[in-house]
């Protein structure tokens, strides 16, 4: 069974850093692309970073350039995003979710760690 | 890159057929048929129900499909069942993020 498990959220202070890990299991990892795509309270959902299946190929939305970084293992299963420099508004659930390829979608997420920023 | 336009919601009630568009831009829907389509209950896992525009994976009902023309993708539902009220999204590649969503739109089954 295909499983993706996000922790490493929680409160963190403005200006603060905060690391994500995305636990996957049940499928070959490292043949997956994968993505972070997170959800305000009470907006919807807004894509975050993309990391290629090598590491090869990394995108950021503008809204986290500079600030966030996105990483994999895939001798661990495993996903991060390294975001620092957090804002309020970044607030937000954030989601894992995998990609075999950019036709198909992203088939399978997590569900999702809370990122609260605030003093 | 400006997200894709949705209505917020929409309603119809059990057994209707309901579509919910989506408008982007000659940049995401209009260039690529790399559209796709979720189903969100809030708590849980986003679904994935359409990809490449119309194609349903695997355990998805057919009741779902999916459609574009020009800058607009459109979700229909029909057979409408009280677990299709959810948020659904669509997603489309770009040339510039690579991906983008619309705003969501929740669905309420009367």
């Amino acid at each position: 069974e295909v499983q993706l498990v996000e922790s490493g959220g929680g409160l963190v202070q403005p200006g603060g850093s905060l690391r994500l890990s995305c636990a996957a299991s049940g499928f070959t990892f490292s043949t997956y692309s994968m993505n972070w795509v997170r959800q305000a309270p009470g907006k919807g959902l807004e894509w975050v970073s993309y990391i290629s299946s090598r590491s090869s190929i990394i995108y950021y939305a503008d809204s986290v350039k500079g600030r966030f970084t996105i990483s994999r293992d895939n001798a661990k299963n495993s996903l991060y995003l390294q975001m620092n420099s957090l804002r309020a508004e970044d607030t937000a659930v954030y989601f894992c979710a995998r990609e075999e390829d950019i036709k198909y979608g992203s088939d399978y997420w997590g569900q999702g760690t809370l990122v609260t920023v605030s003093s | 890159q400006s997200a894709l336009t949705q209505p917020a919601s929409v309603s119809g009630s059990p057994g209707q057929s309901i579509t919910i568009s989506c408008t982007g831009t000659s940049s995401d829907i209009g260039a690529y048929n790399y559209v796709s389509w979720y189903q969100h209950h809030p708590g849980k896992a986003p679904q994935l129900m359409i990809y490449e525009v119309s194609n349903r994976p695997s355990g998805i009902s057919n009741r779902f499909s999916g459609s574009k023309s020009g800058n607009t993708a459109s979700l229909t539902i029909s057979g409408l069942q009280a677990e299709d009220e959810a948020d659904y999204y669509c997603c489309s590649y770009t040339s510039s993020s690579p991906w983008v969503f619309g705003g969501g739109t929740k669905l309420t089954v009367l």
